[in-house]
C-alpha cells in the first residue's frame, strides 16, 4: 500500500520568510497530491493540489512542486504571515477505484511576527 | 463556510449509548468519506461510499456502522463505544472516488465517558 513521509514535523519561521515542507511517497502509481491546512479546532482545508501530469502549480504565495522520478513533492509558502500558522498535511492518492487519500503525519508551522 | 455540513458539532455519550453522526453535502458529489482524527495526528480513513455503495471499510470495529441513505447524506451509527474512540470525526466528499479533491466538514468532536 501507499506510504507518505512528511518532513519536518515542526517548522518555525519569521514573518516574511519562506517555508518549505517536503513529502515522499512510496507507490509510483499515485497520481494526485493535495495539501491541507488545519488550524487548531478546525477542519482540514484544501489549499492546493497537483496531479502527476504537472510538475509545478502556484496559487499566490503558495506553490507545490512534484518530482515523479524521485517520488517526492513539496509545499512552498513565500512571504509567510502569522495567519499561516497551522498544521499542514500532505497526502497521496492512488488512481484506482475504491482507494482514498493517505496522509503524511503533518507539519506544525509557526510564523512569528 | 463549509459545503459539507456535519451534526452535531459536539457529542458526549456513555459506553452503552446509541447515537448517530450526520453528514450532508449538496455539491452533487458521488463519493463520501468518514475519517477519524486524534489530537496532533492526521485523519485516518474509516469508510468510503461511492455512488451510495460502501467501497472501503478500513477494518473498522463493528461498533461503528455507516449508512448512506442517498447521494447527499452519510450517517455514522455509534453503539457501545470505548473511551479510545473519543476523537474528531470528519466527513468529506469528492466528485468521484479517485483523483478528485476531497472537501471536509467541520467534524463532530466525540467524547466517550
Amino acid at each position: 500500500g501507499e506510504n507518505v513521509e512528511q518532513h519536518p514535523s515542526t517548522l518555525s519561521v519569521q514573518e516574511g520568510d519562506s517555508a518549505v515542507i517536503k513529502c515522499t511517497y512510496s507507490d509510483s502509481a499515485s497520481n494526485y497530491f493535495p495539501w491541507y491546512k488545519q488550524e487548531l479546532g478546525k477542519r482540514p482545508q484544501l489549499i492546493i493540489d497537483i496531479r502527476s501530469n504537472v510538475g509545478e502549480k502556484k496559487d499566490q504565495r503558495i506553490a507545490v512542486t512534484l518530482n515523479k522520478t524521485a517520488k517526492h513533492f513539496s509545499l512552498h509558502i513565500t512571504e509567510t504571515q502569522p495567519e499561516d500558522s497551522a498544521v499542514y498535511f500532505c497526502a497521496a492518492l492512488l488512481n484506482q477505484a475504491g482507494t482514498a487519500l493517505i496522509f503524511g503525519k503533518g507539519t506544525t508551522l509557526s510564523v512569528s511576527s | 463556510d463549509t459545503e459539507v455540513t456535519q451534526t452535531p458539532k459536539h457529542l458526549v455519550m456513555g459506553m452503552t449509548n446509541k447515537k448517530s453522526l450526520k453528514c450532508e453535502q449538496h455539491m452533487g458529489h458521488r463519493a463520501m468519506y468518514w475519517y477519524k482524527q486524534k489530537a496532533k495526528k492526521p485523519p485516518e480513513l474509516m469508510f468510503v461510499y461511492s455512488y451510495e455503495k460502501l467501497s472501503i471499510n478500513e477494518s473498522v470495529p463493528s461498533r461503528f456502522s455507516p449508512e448512506c441513505p442517498n447521494s447527499s447524506l452519510l450517517n455514522l451509527h455509534l453503539h457501545a463505544l470505548q473511551p479510545e474512540d473519543s476523537a474528531l470525526y470528519l466527513c468529506a466528499s469528492s466528485q468521484f472516488d479517485s483523483n478528485q479533491p476531497q472537501h471536509f466538514g467541520d467534524g463532530t468532536r466525540l467524547s466517550i465517558l
